[in-house]
């Protein structure tokens, strides 16, 4: 089946500690996104690439980093200067076609700080 | 200044029932127009997009949402809701090609009495 895999589903993060999101797509899908969601709230954009080997910050890149060495792999990494982590990380990938370009969002995973 | 507006931030409604979501939106160039659903603790899934052409568009799980350019309203309709649409609804507007322009609402938690 294709789609978007993130794990792992829940993650926890102690103070001053770097951790890192996985988003794995078989769709071969040239673009990829990372969102955050907090409650009440739409979803925010952090970082997003369109080829590999490029990305670009989106709304709220500070503390978090990310990188694009595959096609199928955008991993985030949540730094230790993000000072509030606590929320939802969302992966998509889109396609594009003659009705435009279309996003597909992964499953999810849930950072909580300790 | 780009923005979309859901005005309901909780909607409860009878199963078998008739719903409708509202989604504002304030654009300064062709919208192209998504409606998406999201499961607690779940990705995104898209119900249906507006890109062009007839203003009704039909999606997935019999939901339906109809573009009124002149309103700037993108509403999601669904004749009679079953227990299982309990969930959240997002509304979000962006360029034709351009997926890292998206802009989304805050959404509407859809539930549903028995």
């Amino acid at each position: 089946d294709g789609g978007i895999t993130q794990s792992p589903k829940y993650l926890f993060r102690k103070e001053g500690q770097n951790v890192t999101l996985s988003c794995e797509q078989n769709l071969n899908h040239d673009a990829m996104y990372w969102y955050r969601q907090d409650p009440g709230q739409g979803l925010r954009l952090i970082y997003y690439s369109q080829i590999v080997n490029d990305f670009q910050k989106g709304d709220i890149a500070e503390g978090y980093s990310v990188s694009r060495e595959k096609k199928e792999s955008f991993p985030l990494t949540v730094t230790s200067a993000q000072k509030n982590p606590t929320a939802f990380y969302l992966c998509a990938s889109s396609s594009t076609d003659q009705q435009g370009e279309t996003q597909y969002f992964g499953p999810g995973t849930r950072l909580l700080v300790l | 200044a780009q923005s979309v507006t859901q005005p309901d931030i909780h909607i409860t409604v009878s199963e078998g029932a008739s719903l409708e979501l509202r989604c504002n939106y304030s654009y300064g160039a062709t919208p192209y127009l998504f409606w998406y659903v999201q499961s607690p603790g779940q990705g995104l899934q898209l119900l249906l997009k507006y890109f062009s052409g007839d203003t009704l568009v039909q999606g997935i799980k019999g939901f339906e949402a109809e573009f009124k350019r002149s309103q700037s309203s993108f509403n999601l309709r669904k004749p009679s809701v079953h227990w299982s649409d309990a969930a959240e609804y997002f509304c979000a507007v962006g360029p034709y090609s351009s997926a890292s322009k998206i802009i989304f609402g805050s959404g509407t938690r859809l539930s549903i009495r028995p």
